[in-house]
């Protein structure tokens, strides 16, 4: 599975938007790009997931670049209960079921 | 559905004694993975079984680790005998392959067994 390089930490205003960067520059065509988030004390949360083309769901965007080389997670308005670790994995999910996660970046939301 | 379930929450036992933890998937789910997480190593997968085969066990750590999946709604990982080095927080999650054919639908964790050993 690919490489991915995320930020440490960020830090977010209350009811900003929330840009999460991820780079995946060694990206293969048939991996996709996945999205889960670890609220402390908690288990990884899924958050979203997508191959080429942008998605949205009801917790987020998902940017991806043309080369597929990075991508970005947006959270568009942001609350102080998306802090959290946001972990970035690229995965051909037609390769088994595995999920490695890196050491993510730990966003934080101030008031 | 009530999501995964493990159990127990917290567990606290002395060296050398023999610990199990458990898991009950989403029913339909056909995989299922056990993690490990601690501050040094952070997210660890240790094993993971696909329709109860266990498929690839190359994270457990050594021998003393043992994990089993006698039917789709139940998996046990067992450590004996336990050593304080294995103090961590331990998660099960699962998951479903696709119609698609790809497992494009995200995994499922439970809320972890706070494993202490002293």
């Amino acid at each position: 599975d690919a490489k991915t390089t995320q930020p440490p930490s960020m830090d977010c205003a209350e009811g900003r938007a929330a840009n999460l960067p991820c780079n995946h520059s060694t990206i293969s065509g048939n991996e996709y790009v996945y999205w889960y988030r670890q609220i402390h004390s908690q288990g990884p949360q899924y958050i979203i997931h997508g191959l080429k083309n942008n998605e949205t769901n009801e917790m987020a965007s998902l940017i991806i670049t043309e080369d597929r080389k990075s991508s970005t997670l947006i959270l568009p308005h942001a609350t102080l209960r998306d802090t959290a670790v946001y972990y970035c994995i690229v995965r051909d999910p037609n390769q088994g079921g595995k999920l490695i996660f890196g050491q993510g970046t730990e966003l934080s939301v101030k008031p | 559905d009530a999501g995964v379930i493990q159990s127990p929450r917290h567990e606290v036992t002395e060296m050398g004694q023999e610990v199990t933890l458990r898991c009950k998937p989403i029913s339909g789910h056909d995989y299922l993975f056990w993690y490990r997480q601690t501050m040094m190593r952070g997210l660890e997968l240790l094993i993971y079984f696909n329709n109860n085969v266990p498929i690839d066990d190359s994270g457990m750590p050594e021998d003393r680790f043992s994990a089993k999946m006698p039917n789709a709604s139940f998996s046990t990982l067992k450590i004996q005998p336990s050593e304080p080095r294995d103090s961590a927080v331990y998660f099960c999650a699962s998951s479903l392959w696709g119609s698609s054919g790809a497992l494009s639908y995200g995994y499922t964790f439970g809320s972890g067994t706070r494993l202490t050993v002293v």
